[in-house]
């Protein structure tokens, strides 16, 4: 069936630092890709998507790139703060369904 | 304007007692779902709602029953809880079901334990 694997499942990260969380998706009619923070104790929030007709999209520090051919796509935080420590989920979602498929999670620490 | 809201926040049953999570959007959202959360697994898609008067089933659906009771609320029912669904819930909703470009806004979540 679908899936959307994500990696690595932890990564610390000096403050300052960047971090990156790659995911591989096998549904080639996925064509939206959100990714959302988890703080601890809350539901997860969107902080930046992408449509599969935009190689990348830029939010402040925060970029994703999306490789269809390799069906693979990635998030970038620069100068990593320790208020971005939280859980990240990367999903896949295909036009005219129901369905978000999520990774499993990435639990990222900023160590200051 | 709260967003999506559930209730409880948390809860304890034993195994076979039955509850009902609740959820709410004040957002006109069309489509709403209930996901369970487990550690190393992700997101899972327990039921949706793809507008007012449907629900269908997702990935996970087995001892669970929903109830669309109008365009804002959605709820889920445990008739029989057993251990394996100790979780923690998250309701979700989003303007419309088959369009993939919006955002699904997720409540708080039930953190849910069975004994």
């Amino acid at each position: 069936g679908e899936n959307v694997e994500q990696h690595p499942s932890t990564l610390s990260v000096q403050e300052g630092d960047s971090a990156v969380i790659k995911c591989t998706y096998s549904d080639s009619a996925s064509n939206y890709f959100p990714w959302y923070k988890q703080e601890l104790g809350k539901g997860p929030q969107l902080i930046i998507d992408i449509r599969s007709n935009v190689g990348e999209k830029k939010d402040q520090r925060i970029a994703v790139t999306l490789n269809k051919t390799a069906k693979h796509f990635s998030l970038h935080i620069t100068e990593t703060q320790p208020e971005d420590s939280a859980v990240y989920f990367c999903a896949a979602s295909t036009s005219g369904t129901y369905k978000y498929i999520f990774g499993t999670g990435t639990r990222l620490k900023v160590l200051a | 304007n709260a967003g999506v809201t559930q209730t409880p926040k948390f809860q304890v049953l034993k195994t076979g007692q039955s509850m009902t999570l609740q959820c709410a959007q004040d957002m006109n959202h069309n489509s709403m779902y209930w996901y369970r959360q487990d550690p190393g697994m992700g997101l899972r898609l327990i039921y949706y709602s793809a507008s007012e008067g449907t629900t269908d089933k997702g990935e996970v659906p087995n001892g669970y029953n929903v109830s669309r009771l109008n365009k804002r609320e959605f709820s889920l029912r445990l008739e029989s809880a057993a251990p394996s669904q100790t979780s923690v819930y998250f309701c979700a909703s989003k303007v419309s079901a088959l369009s993939s470009y919006n955002e699904q806004f997720f409540g708080p979540g039930t953190r849910l334990t069975v004994l």
